[in-house]
């Protein structure tokens, strides 16, 4: 079972709603990612955190907003989203290893969404 | 450009065959490798290596890393069908959270 908790599992919204994706660890992890994956594809980093601020935006439209409230949870805010903003929405976390900045990513189940 | 391909994009073989995968990459000042197996949902982690010519083995697989010729392969034997997957590699350049991804590989295991 993966340590990172992602909700909702699924999600379908028009594209003028607002909804948020959630993202919890407690592995004591203090840099959480969220990642975009399209079907048949690999995962594209969309945000880095690291210690609750933004390290990394891999230009990003607006209309996807993160939000980092403690070294815990992950928020994803959703707006106007398009129909090609469907997708599986992946969050994870690492943490620093021996020898190297960061470990492993560690993965959650991922939300799926669909936008109408 | 910082890139990661991985050979071959898809592989069926019978239960009992051993497969060797494929993770070539170019990527400024390389710091790790990771090796992820993916089913239906969240990509599960294999193994990661950050130096060259020591082998990670669980079980049945095993991976190894060549810093010098910039691959990596991933290697089971006696292969399942609950080996059937997309195995994703994902390579990260130091002094960054990112890690790049590569394509991966569908394998599939007929019984």
């Amino acid at each position: 079972d993966t340590e990172v908790t992602q909700t909702p599992k699924h999600l379908v919204m028009g594209m003028t709603n607002k909804k948020s994706l959630k993202c919890e660890q407690h592995m004591g992890h203090r840099a959480m990612y969220w990642y975009k994956q399209k079907a048949k594809k690999p995962p594209e980093l969309m945000f880095v955190y690291s210690y609750e601020k933004l390290s990394i935006n891999e230009s990003v439209p607006s209309r996807f907003s993160p939000e980092c409230p403690n070294s815990s949870l992950l928020n994803l805010h959703l707006h106007a989203l398009q129909p090609e903003d469907s997708a599986l929405y992946l969050c994870a976390s690492s943490h620093r290893a021996a020898g190297v900045r960061t470990g492993e990513l560690f993965f959650g189940e991922g939300s799926r969404l669909t936008v109408l | 450009e910082d890139k990661v391909v991985q050979s071959p994009l898809s592989l069926v073989v019978h239960e009992g065959d051993t497969v060797t995968l494929n993770c070539s990459y170019e990527v400024t000042n390389f710091r790790s490798l990771l090796w992820y197996k993916q089913e239906k949902k969240a990509p599960t982690f294999l193994f990661m290596l950050t130096s060259s010519g020591i082998e990670k083995k669980s079980g049945r697989l095993s991976s190894i890393l060549d810093k010098k010729e910039l691959f990596s392969i991933l290697n089971i034997t006696a292969t399942q069908t609950g080996d059937s997957a997309i195995y994703l590699c994902a390579v990260g350049p130091s002094g960054t959270y990112k890690y790049i991804f590569g394509t991966g590989t569908r394998l599939k295991v007929l019984a």
